[in-house]
This record gives C-alpha cells, structure tokens and sequence, in this order.
C-alpha cells in the first residue's frame, strides 16, 4: 500500500516561534493531502486539503494565516504553525489517498507529529 | 447529532476474548466504510475497508456493514495485548470527505 512519510516525529518550540512539519508520499505521487490535528483522546480533526500548485482549502475555523501549508510538489506538502502559542500544542497528523484503492477516498496516514509550545 | 457515532469506551477485555466493535451513521449516502487502528501516538493505520453492504474478513478481523441499519462493526477473534490500541471508524460517500468517529479504546490485558 501507499506511505506517507511525515517529519519531524515530535518538536518542542518556544511561544512566538514557527514550526514546519513535512508531508513526504513516498512510491506515489498525491495532488492532493489532507492535514489533521488530534486533542488527546479525541478524534481526527480536519485542517485543511493540500492541492499540490494551488492554494489550500481551509475548514471552517482553521486560521489559515497561522497554519500555512504549501503543496509545491506532487510527493511533499508541508505545515506551518506560525507563531506558536501554548494552545497549538497538539498532534499533527498528514495523509493521501491511498493509491490502492481506486474506487473511494481511502486514507493512508503520516505518523504523525507532536508539536509542544512552551 | 453527530454523523458518526462511537462509543469511545475504554473497553477492557482478557486475551483470548472476541472484542465487538461498532458505529452508527446517519447519512444513508455513505457506501464505503473503513476501520483504522491507531496506537498511542501514532498515525492511524487502515485496518478494513468495505464498500456497501456485507461483510469482509483478513485473518482474525472481520467487518460487518449493515447499511439497512446504518451499522457497521468490528470484530476481532483471539485478542491480543497488541490489539491494545484505539479503533477509529470511518466513511464516505466516495470522493467526498471521510467521515471519522470519536474512536473506542481497547485494552486487551494479558
């Protein structure tokens, strides 16, 4: 199956700073990719759609200004959080559709990275 | 109400136990269904995927849709302490967004 490959894993940052989380597909290339944040103990919560040459779509309530995500090439997207406060702490996961599965919007999903702003 | 509704649990059962596991959907549009398993700080990873209506099995899972009842499960036979993850449904319509439950915690103790 399809993997994406997601970097850095985890990062501890100071308030005010910025953070850049990699989205790499590895064997495959996605247009598209779709980044989501998890509260512990809580669901996945879509961010936004990555569209690879054109800007993202933001969901309703994401501030688009601070999480920035940039598409430039059909196997890496990447997230921004621009600075950084206490309560952007969260997980960060990326994902593509999986190639396999030609019929539907089947995910395949990133490890994930723990961002923790001090 | 939610679109998609899990019981978040935890649910605790001894190794060897068949482990049930399910979600309720209120669009009737949904025709694909995916289960993910998720361990502790990780991604989620696809477990099953069923298209529509029946059941499918891969080794000691099996994955139930009953669309009529907009009902879907997972069961799990012979646990494992490694099942010990949470399970997260999800579905679509096809192209559309996927559609995730809250997730159930599972603990399956030795």
């Amino acid at each position: 199956g399809a993997v994406v490959s997601q970097h850095p894993s985890w990062v501890i940052c100071k308030s005010g700073t910025s953070v850049k989380i990699e989205c790499r597909s590895l064997d495959f290339q996605a247009t598209t990719m779709f980044w989501y944040r998890q509260f512990p103990k809580q669901s996945l919560m879509l961010m936004a759609t990555s569209n690879e040459g054109s800007k993202a779509t933001y969901e309703q309530g994401v501030e688009k200004d601070k999480f920035l995500i940039n598409h430039a090439s059909l196997t890496l997207s990447t997230l921004t959080v621009t600075s950084a406060h206490p309560e952007d702490s969260s997980f960060y996961i990326c994902s593509a559709k999986d190639v396999t599965y030609s019929g539907a919007n089947v995910l395949t999903f990133g490890a994930g990275s723990r961002l923790t702003v001090l | 109400q939610k679109e998609v509704e899990q019981d978040p649990g935890p649910l605790s059962v001894p190794e060897g136990a068949i482990v049930s596991l399910n979600c309720t959907y209120s669009n009737s549009a949904f025709q694909y269904f995916m289960w993910y398993r998720q361990y502790s700080r990780k991604g989620p990873e696809l477990l099953m995927y069923t298209y529509s209506s029946g059941n499918k099995e891969d080794g000691r899972f099996t994955a139930q849709v009953d669309k009529s009842s907009k009902y879907i499960s997972l069961f799990i036979r012979d646990s494992q302490p490694s099942d010990s993850a949470t399970y997260l449904c999800a579905m679509n319509t096809g192209f559309q967004k996927l559609v995730f439950g809250t997730g159930t915690r599972l603990l399956v103790s030795p």
